[in-house]
């Protein structure tokens, strides 16, 4: 059974700093590009980073671009979002989410979400 | 970045209804769309793919339709848990883009 857990939200001031982690399993997660999608409180679906399953190819949105680093750890089963200068338009439920194929665009698994809530 | 537009943006229905929710990308994306469904505090699920290709575990009276510019999700028949919230999402260009959604309630 495919699992994402996603972890490392709270609450942060602007201009602050979080690591978000998401531990995958049931699935050969080096296969597989990985990606975070998030949703700010009453509104819809953002993507924000794809990682490919080597590591070496990432994409961001231009709203995170020099802000979020995405990264993975193939030999822990984890990605990882480092999420850096906080503003408040950064507050949401982020999600880890797979593709259906190692690379076709569509995320067929998510985690629960981890909400990150940026405030003074 | 390719903008999808959903329509409309809450649709009044009664189970056993059949129902029809639109998507329009700024430019042609083929058949590179997506929809999801999502229920309150629940992450997204996806339905379809590739425009008209079925989910796995997805059941026969969602079927998706269109290419190029005009999508389509149609509901045969409308069962009590479809009332949700639906997103369309394309993979044609990078940024991947979502639409804002469309609400679908129960009349």
């Amino acid at each position: 059974e495919v699992k994402l857990l996603e972890s490392g939200g709270g609450s942060v001031q602007p201009g602050g700093s979080l690591r978000l982690s998401c531990a995958a399993s049931g699935f050969t997660f080096t296969n597989y590009a990985v990606n975070w999608v998030r949703q700010a409180p009453g509104k819809g679906l953002e993507w924000v980073s794809t990682i490919s399953g080597s590591g070496r190819d990432t994409h961001y949105a231009d709203s995170v671009k020099g802000r979020f680093t995405i990264s993975r750890d193939n030999s822990k089963n984890t990605l990882y979002l480092q999420m850096n200068s906080l503003r408040a338009e950064d507050t949401a439920v982020y999600y880890c989410a797979k593709f259906t194929g190692s690379n076709s665009g569509w995320f067929d698994y998510w985690g629960q979400g981890t909400l990150v809530t940026v405030s003074s | 970045e390719i903008v999808l537009t959903q329509s409309p943006a809450t649709l009044s229905l009664s189970p056993g209804e059949r129902a029809t929710l639109s998507c329009r990308a700024s430019q042609s994306i083929s058949i590179y769309l997506a929809w999801y469904q999502q229920k309150p505090g629940q992450a997204p699920r996806l339905l379809i793919y590739d425009a008209s290709n079925r989910a796995t575990g997805i059941p026969a009276r969602f079927s998706g339709s269109g290419s190029g510019t005009d999508f389509t999700l149609t509901f045969s028949s409308l069962e009590p848990e479809d009332f949700a919230v639906y997103y369309c999402q394309q993979r044609s260009n990078w940024p991947f883009t979502f639409g804002q959604g469309t609400r679908l309630e129960i009349k």
